[in-house]
């Protein structure tokens, strides 16, 4: 049981737009930066989003992240078949003392 | 370039001690607020974090796993060793090691598959 919830699974078909929540507490996304990470198969995980709705360099600006209260969000826009990838929010946990993974959201392009 | 590149066993015995090695270039460890960190990945479910040690020496262990884990830094090899006491078929997973800045894993290695099995 991750201390972040995901939704396990999110599809879309090519050009779409999709969503993919993140819920936590006060003790960690509440009180701290959400990150968000994408794992293609075969692949090692890659940083996506940063202090909530930063960009990394080489980042297409299909990719987009919020944040409100415990609660953050993924956007991805003009969906691509090459966007079929688990993703995962992250955040800082206080009570913790350390970082904690969401489940992760296994998203499909139909 | 920044890259990383964890090295370890393919295949433990249950009740062993597995030993993981994170090799890494392109960064300087002795920069304020830099981290080495350790994530696994069993298969067909999620990352877990698993441990962080800074460039201070300060480390941080996930509690769930705290007394069977050990994380210690060799500079002047620029490595980050894992280890992992009384290993179980649950720990059988992908392990990662990751550069830590700016609160976020932000370089990772390929990782490295471990079976745990008799």
């Amino acid at each position: 049981q991750s201390v972040l919830t995901q939704p396990p699974s999110a599809s879309g078909t090519p050009g779409q737009r999709v969503t993919i929540s993140c819920s936590g507490s006060s003790s960690n996304i509440g009180n701290n930066y959400v990150y968000w990470y994408q794992h293609l198969p075969g692949t090692s995980p890659k940083l996506l989003i940063y202090r909530n709705d930063q960009r990394p360099s080489g980042v297409p600006d299909r990719f987009s992240g919020s944040k409100s209260g415990t609660s953050a969000s993924l956007a991805i826009s003009g969906l691509r078949s090459g966007d079929e990838a688990e993703y995962y929010c992250a955040t800082w946990d206080g009570s913790l003392s350390g970082p904690v993974f969401g489940g992760g959201t296994k998203l499909t392009v139909l | 370039q920044i890259t990383l590149k964890e090295s370890g066993p393919p295949l433990v015995k249950p009740t062993q001690t597995l030993t993981l090695t994170c090799t890494f270039s392109g960064f300087s460890f002795s920069t304020t607020g830099v981290a080495v960190g350790w994530i696994r990945q069993p298969p067909g479910k999620a990352l877990e974090w698993l441990a962080l040690i800074y460039w201070n020496d300060d480390k941080r262990y996930s509690p769930s796993l705290k007394t069977r884990l050990t994380i210690t830094q060799d500079p002047s090899k620029n490595q980050v060793v894992l280890t992992l006491t009384n290993v179980d078929p649950v720990d059988t997973a992908t392990y990662y090691c990751a550069l830590w800045r700016y609160d976020a894993f932000d370089f990772w290695g390929q990782g490295t598959v471990v079976a745990v099995s008799s």
